[in-house]
């Protein structure tokens, strides 16, 4: 198709384990966002690039999570060592820059038990 | 405080019935405005931006008030399907756009 695709879809793993959350954006578009939905709460904004670059990490909880898009397509998030707060459903959003809509896909649920 | 506030609801309609949200923010210096839609269990997808003057689309209108920091949707006619929750949600930022989220209004339209 041609939205955003993440995967996995849901994920759980042990508290202290490492997770790894993959993002494909649109075809082209330049703009990538990573949000954390915890249960009931709107989206919260982790972090932005632009191409490659790393423009705003602001919203990484801790120094435990990590936001990496080499080639500025495909995005990758990491959290190390989780913890039972980190379950939450993990949405990447793309767009065409700079304040053209996002889109979102259906991001990946993580559990940590 | 929370950046952008809502009632978490739910609002219990009925088919037919106009239905009214609201939302305030607290940074007088945002940007822009929007209204998502998210159903259960799935990704936010937009519903429509807010404009100062008001806007229109189908049996949704959105409402702008810079002054009292305050955004609605009202939404006429309600349908099954307008089930779902409303997402209401800032740009706070200049350079790109930094979306703020409220915690969301449910709405449950019944038969």
């Amino acid at each position: 198709g041609a939205g955003v695709s993440q995967s996995p879809r849901y994920k759980v793993a042990k508290r202290g384990q490492d997770v790894a959350l993959r993002c494909d954006p649109i075809s082209g578009h330049v703009s990538l966002f990573w949000y954390q939905q915890a249960l009931g709460q709107g989206p919260e904004f982790l972090t932005y690039f632009q191409n490659e670059a790393q423009l705003d990490k602001s919203g990484l909880p801790s120094d435990r999570f990590f936001a990496e898009r080499p080639e500025g397509s495909v995005s990758t998030l990491k959290i190390q060592r989780t913890q039972q707060e980190d379950s939450a459903v993990y949405l990447c959003a793309s767009s065409l820059p700079p304040y053209q809509p996002q889109h979102f896909g259906d991001g990946t649920r993580l559990s940590i038990l | 405080r929370k950046e952008v506030e809502q009632d978490p609801g739910p609002f219990n309609v009925p088919e037919g019935a106009t239905v009214a949200f609201n939302c305030t923010y607290s940074n007088s210096a945002s940007q822009s405005f929007f209204w998502y839609r998210q159903d259960c269990r799935k990704e936010p997808k937009l519903l429509m931006s807010v404009y100062s003057s008001g806007n229109e689309d189908g049996r949704f209108t959105a409402q702008l008030n810079r002054a009292s920091q305050y955004i609605s949707l009202l939404i006429r006619d309600s349908k099954l399907s307008d089930s779902a929750t409303y997402l209401c949600v800032v740009n706070m930022n200049t350079g790109f756009q930094k979306l703020v989220f409220g915690t969301g209004t449910r709405l449950l339209v019944s038969p």
